[in-house]
């Protein structure tokens, strides 16, 4: 079975100038999630997407948005970027078939974002 | 507040010796679950292993344990005959059973690098 797959893999913006990555989740998987990692702040959980609707959110300004397909799949979009936005962003999936706490994400290799 | 705790930045170990991560949490809920994630220098984050807070057995993945003590609030991952390969962070995450999401909240990883 194929694995989370992110696109682009790399991509170079400059400030204030817009961003959509993409997430293909692994077949099955209804939940998808995208996290940022920088080295100041570690791992943020920026949202989280289950039968196309927004079922949690992180503490991101609402220049960070994102939406989910009817197929799962999911991107996210960033407007107006700032220096402060290159980070690692990763997509994780997961089943959420039981809900709680048991299901596991499986994450994508991620798109490294770097600002300009 | 800072739910994961993970005190060591970097950790070295000799080829083929056993490891152990240390990784501690804070949580009221009694639901939860605690993963284990490897990230290489590639970026992509690799799922280890998962302890469930009602489970009564340590968790075991081939040369993966996790060391659950549920009253001192830790999970610490024992790595047994370590490889060149197992060099990489390693990242503590946990997800809440009230959160009704995926979310998952990280520490700050611990760098492992092993020596041959």
């Amino acid at each position: 079975k194929a694995g989370v797959t992110q696109t682009p893999r790399y991509l170079i913006k400059t400030r204030g100038q817009q961003v959509t990555l993409s997430c293909s989740p692994i077949s099955g998987h209804r939940s998808v999630s995208w996290y940022q990692q920088t080295p100041g702040q570690g791992l943020q959980f920026l949202f989280e997407y289950f039968s196309e609707t927004q079922r949690n959110k992180g503490n991101f300004p609402g220049r960070f948005s994102g939406r989910q397909f009817s197929n799962s799949r999911s991107e996210m979009n960033v407007s107006t970027l700032e220096l402060g936005d290159s980070a690692l962003y990763l997509c994780a999936s997961s089943l959420a078939a039981a809900g709680g706490y048991t299901d596991t994400q499986y994450f994508g290799p991620g798109t490294r974002l770097t600002v300009l | 507040a800072q739910k994961i705790t993970q005190t060591q930045p970097g950790m070295f170990v000799q080829e083929k010796e056993a490891v152990t991560l240390d990784c501690t949490y804070d949580t009221s809920d009694q639901s939860y679950g605690l993963f284990w994630y490897k990230q290489p220098s590639s970026g992509e984050m690799i799922f280890l292993i998962y302890q469930g807070s009602y489970d009564e057995q340590n968790a075991t993945e081939g040369r993966y344990s996790l060391n659950f003590q549920k009253a001192r609030k830790s999970a610490n991952l024992v790595i047994s005959a370590s490889q060149l390969g197992d060099s990489a962070m390693y990242f503590c995450a946990m997800r809440e059973g009230w959160s009704g999401s995926e979310k998952l909240v990280f520490g700050k990883g611990t760098k492992l690098t092993v020596n041959p």
